[in-house]
C-alpha cells in the first residue's frame, strides 16, 4: 500500500522559499509508470495543481504557468522523496499543500496535507 | 487553459436518493482526461473515477462517471450517508497540465 508522509514548516515568512518534502513508502520515486506531484488548495484558488517530477529513463519536471519562474520540484533517490520549493513567497501563497502519485492522468494517492502560512 | 465549471454548487438530498453532479468544460476535453475526486472535511481529496468513466479500485459501483468531450456528470445511484462531502472534477491537458472545478457541495436534506 502506498503511502506519502510530508514534512515541513507551517509558517513561511514572505519573500522566502517555503520548502516541504514527501516521503514516499510502498512506491519509489523512480518508478517508470508514477508522476510524483505538488497540489494546493485554498478557498480563493480552489485546488491548483503546482507541477510534479517522473523518471521516463531520465528525470522531467513540468510547472504550471502560474509558478513555473518560482518553483523547483526535485526527487531524491537516496531518500525515496521529492520536495517542494517555492521562492519568493507572498500571502497569496496561504494554503494547504499537498504531494500526490500521479496515474491515469488523475492523482491516486495524496499525503495528509501541510497547511503553510505566511506571515511575518 | 480549459476552465471546468460544475454544478449545481450545493446539492441537498437524502440517503436513498440519486445524485447527479455536472461538469462542464470551456473546450473539449483532451482523449476525455476527466477525473472526479471526493474530499470530506480535513481530509485529502479521494479518486473516485479517472478516465471519464473508469472506477479507482475499491469504489463503490453506486458511483458512476460518464459523458466525452465538454459535459460530464458523475452520478451516485442511492446515497450512503458516508456520500456527503464535496466533489470535484478535474482535467489534464498538455498545458497547463491539470486543472480542477470549483466543486460541488453535496449535503444532507
Amino acid at each position: 500500500q502506498v503511502q506519502l508522509q510530508q514534512s515541513g514548516p507551517g509558517l513561511v515568512k514572505p519573500s522566502q522559499t517555503l520548502s516541504l518534502t514527501c516521503v514516499i513508502s510502498g512506491d519509489s520515486v523512480s518508478s517508470n509508470t508514477f508522476a510524483w506531484n505538488w497540489i494546493r488548495q485554498s478557498p480563493s484558488r480552489g485546488l491548483e495543481w503546482l507541477g510534479r517530477t517522473y523518471y521516463r529513463s531520465k528525470w522531467y519536471n513540468e510547472y504550471a504557468v502560474s509558478v513555473r519562474s518560482r518553483i523547483i520540484i526535485s526527487p531524491d533517490t537516496s531518500r525515496n522523496q521529492f520536495s517542494l520549493h517555492l521562492n519568493s513567497v507572498t500571502p497569496e501563497d496561504k494554503a494547504v499543500y499537498y504531494c500526490g502519485r500521479g496515474q491515469h492522468n488523475a492523482i491516486d494517492v495524496w499525503g495528509q496535507g501541510t497547511t503553510v502560512t505566511v506571515s511575518s | 487553459e480549459v476552465v471546468l465549471t460544475q454544478s449545481p454548487g450545493t446539492l441537498s438530498l437524502s440517503p436513498g436518493e440519486r445524485a447527479t453532479l455536472s461538469c462542464r468544460a470551456s473546450q473539449s476535453v483532451f482523449n476525455n482526461l476527466l477525473a472526479w475526486y471526493q474530499q470530506k472535511p480535513g481530509q485529502a481529496p479521494r479518486l473516485l473515477i479517472h478516465d471519464a468513466s473508469i472506477r479507482t479500485t475499491g469504489i463503490p459501483d453506486r458511483f458512476s462517471g460518464s459523458g466525452s468531450g465538454t459535459d460530464f456528470t458523475l452520478t451516485i445511484s442511492r446515497l450512503e450517508p458516508e456520500d456527503f462531502a464535496v466533489y470535484y472534477c478535474q482535467q489534464y491537458e498538455t498545458s497547463p497540465m491539470f486543472t480542477f472545478g470549483q466543486g460541488t457541495k453535496l449535503e444532507i436534506k
